[in-house]
């Protein structure tokens, strides 16, 4: 079966400070893992994803995930949050032959001034 | 870039009325979803269509339907809108799964039915 469990549901940070946001996911095949970000009423953006090249994945507005076998997590983090950083994100994992998406339940990240 | 187009940001319905949403996505992609977003209950798959003409129930088809007459098109049905379907609609499509490939959302349809 697969799941994905994002391990916090809401997120603050001051603005120039770290950001991490948690995913682990249960898969019984190789996955492919995405982020995504959600800003009010709008659209889920693909931030970046992983399909079994680079463990070390970068992405877009400075964002990167670490895909981690041994632990089953697929990490979001900047280095420095900014304010337009604000928003809902989602990880989401997929496997080949299963022709479905299992999306996280969704980190709110806060950021402070 | 990959473009989900939406038909309406922002629809105001009635009880009863039968009511149809519009997605249509320009990169020619065999798969097509729509999801209803809710606090606290995440993203929720109501139908997905893996070709023209093709569809498979998500986690939870009562009270909708779906078309997919022509591949960049797919539309979603209430067949007699309700209050408790109330909420934002996400439409996405994607290449086949086989190439790892991911989904690409519209900018969804806040629906409110009176």
């Amino acid at each position: 079966a697969q799941s994905v469990t994002q391990l916090d549901s809401h997120v603050s940070v001051s603005e120039g400070t770290p950001v991490l946001l948690r995913c682990n996911y249960s898969s019984s095949y190789s996955p492919s893992l995405f982020w995504y970000v959600q800003h009010p009423n709008k659209g889920l953006q693909l931030l970046l994803k992983y399909t079994s090249a680079a463990t070390l994945v970068k992405g877009i507005n400075g964002f990167e995930a670490e895909f981690k076998k041994s632990e089953t997590s697929f990490h979001l983090t900047k280095p420095s949050a900014h304010m337009s950083d604000a928003a809902e994100y989602f990880c989401v994992v997929s496997v080949y032959n299963f022709n479905k998406f299992y999306f996280g339940s969704g980190t709110k990240l806060n950021v402070k001034p | 870039d990959v473009k989900v187009t939406q038909s309406s940001r922002y629809l105001v319905k009635r009880t009863g009325e039968k009511v149809f949403l519009e997605c249509v996505q320009d990169m020619d992609h065999e798969n097509m979803f729509w999801y209803r977003q809710d606090p606290g209950l995440g993203l929720r798959l109501i139908y997905f269509s893996y070709d023209v003409k093709m569809k498979e129930k998500g986690d939870i088809p009562e009270g909708y339907s779906v078309s997919r007459e022509k591949k960049e098109r797919f539309s979603l049905i209430l067949e007699s809108a309700s209050t408790n379907q109330t909420s934002m609609y996400l439409c996405a499509s994607s290449s086949p799964l086989g190439d790892s490939q991911p989904q690409h959302f519209g900018d969804g349809t806040r629906l409110s039915i009176l």
